[in-house]
């Protein structure tokens, strides 16, 4: 398909696990970006990355969460030693970039992998 | 730094009658805005966006939103809604940094519930 794509949908651990989770991003799209939906919340910026430099990982909540794009097109989110307050929808967007610098593309996002934590 | 405030968690509406959906943004620069609707556990879609162009932006689905600077706000609306607008609504601002890419800021969202 044309979109972005995130596997799984769903995903259950328990406490302690560790999970990962997949996004494919539209073909050529530069820039990648991870977030975190609470239920009843607007999604939070975790990760960015512009092909496979990850440029900022300042939304990261804790150490046990580890993001990598090694070829600069899928990417995988990480999360060790889950907790119960890592239960949420991640969801994974793309875009291109701007030739300038700057750049102010519209995100396009995937259907998100929902985690719940037992 | 950025931010985003939607006036209403919750808006009610009969259908075949207007939509508003209301959002107020802070920037620092000269901001890009977007609105995005959620269905259920889908992920999101770009409904519109400004960039600086035109302050009446036109979307899809029959969406439109209108920019003004001196008020800060870019609210949503629709002349006529449709049950199948019923979904959660975004207002997003964005930080086009060079070490952010454009890094997007969401408001918390505003419900829109379409009564036949």
């Amino acid at each position: 398909g044309a979109g972005v794509s995130q596997s799984p949908r769903y995903k259950v651990a328990k406490r302690g696990q560790d999970v990962a989770l997949r996004c494919d991003p539209i073909s050529g799209h530069v820039s990648l970006f991870w977030y975190q939906q609470a239920l009843g919340q607007g999604p939070e910026f975790l990760t960015y990355f512009q092909n496979e430099a990850q440029l900022d990982k300042s939304g990261l909540p804790s150490d046990r969460f580890f993001a990598e794009r090694p070829e600069g097109s899928v990417s995988t989110l990480k999360i060790q030693r889950t907790q119960q307050e890592d239960s949420a929808v991640y969801l994974c967007a793309s875009s291109v970039r701007d030739r300038g610098e700057y750049s102010n593309q519209p995100q396009h996002f995937g259907d998100g992998t929902r985690l719940s934590i037992l | 730094a950025q931010s985003v405030t939607q006036l209403d968690s919750h808006v009610s509406v009969s259908e075949g009658t207007p939509v508003l959906l209301r959002c107020n943004y802070s920037s620092s620069y000269s901001p890009s805005l977007f609105w995005y609707v959620q269905h259920p556990n889908k992920g999101l879609q770009l409904l519109l966006k400004y960039t600086s162009a035109a302050t009446l932006v036109k979307g899809i689905n029959g969406f439109e939103a209108e920019f003004k600077k001196s008020e800060t706000s870019f609210h949503l609306t629709k002349p006529s809604a449709h049950m199948s607008d019923a979904a959660e609504y975004f207002c997003v601002v964005s930080d086009p940094g060079k070490d952010t890419g454009n890094q997007f800021y969401f408001g918390t969202g505003t419900s829109l519930t379409v009564i036949p």
